[in-house]
């Protein structure tokens, strides 16, 4: 069965610096990828996913991944945060139609400094 | 895309009562899911809700603790039974819609969540 490992449960960055979220996934193919983002008191949001192509994906709010195949990695990057993208983020990856349960990752608390 | 609105946002139960929450899609989706995401955890699969049958529990999951209807594309209820303070937990509702072409569309869309706290 496919897992997914977050290996950073909380991170803090301060606004306006980089920002690199880790994601490891565990699965004998290519599964789908997927970055959900979750406010405070809110739902999931999709930031953005991978399916197969162009290795480097890009999202909403200025959110970016790298699938590497070699490192089972799909880790998230921003070049530079805001206040407002203090949240839990999820990795989760997917098998294929017909099956698109995901599996979630643990998450990783973001906390952004002035 | 699809927006899902979940009833009740949240709510406060006493152990050994039951509680359905329902689950309403603006648009038709292929395939509805129940997810639980206990207190500063991950989310955990609870069941896919099958149109017109019986849901598809994942392994720890019954029907008698949580039976799930999806009468239709767009609507479907859980209901949380006998609850225990161990069930105290957000409960989250998602669909996938397939494409024309009957690949996946590839998105999970949520709703908001109902959070439970049983006491």
């Amino acid at each position: 069965a496919q897992s997914v490992t977050q290996p950073d449960i909380h991170i803090t960055v301060s606004e306006g610096a980089s920002l690199e979220l880790r994601c490891n996934y565990s699965y004998g193919a290519t599964p789908y990828l997927f970055w959900y983002v979750q406010s405070p008191g809110q739902g999931l949001q999709l930031l953005l996913k991978y399916f197969s192509g162009d290795t480097l994906v890009q999202g909403i709010k200025g959110f970016e991944a790298e699938f590497k195949r070699s490192q089972s990695s799909f880790n998230l990057r921003k070049p530079s945060v805001h206040w407002s993208d203090a949240a839990e983020y999820f990795c989760a990856v997917g098998l294929n139609f017909g099956n698109e349960k995901l599996t979630f990752g643990t998450g990783t608390r973001l906390t952004i400094i002035p | 895309s699809a927006v899902i609105s979940q009833k009740p946002s949240r709510d406060i139960c006493q152990r050994g009562t039951s509680l359905t929450i329902q689950c309403q899609v603006d648009s038709q989706v292929t395939m509805m899911f129940w997810y639980r995401q206990q207190p500063g955890q991950s989310l955990t699969l609870i069941a896919t809700a099958n149109q017109g049958s019986e849901a598809t529990y994942e392994s720890g999951f019954v029907i008698d603790k949580f039976p799930i209807s999806r009468p239709n594309l767009t609507f479907s209820t859980l209901t949380v039974s006998n609850m225990s303070p161990e069930d105290s937990s957000i409960y989250l509702c998602s669909g996938t819609i397939g494409s024309a072409g009957g690949a996946w569309a590839g998105e999970l869309f949520f709703g908001e969540g109902s959070r439970l706290t049983v006491l």
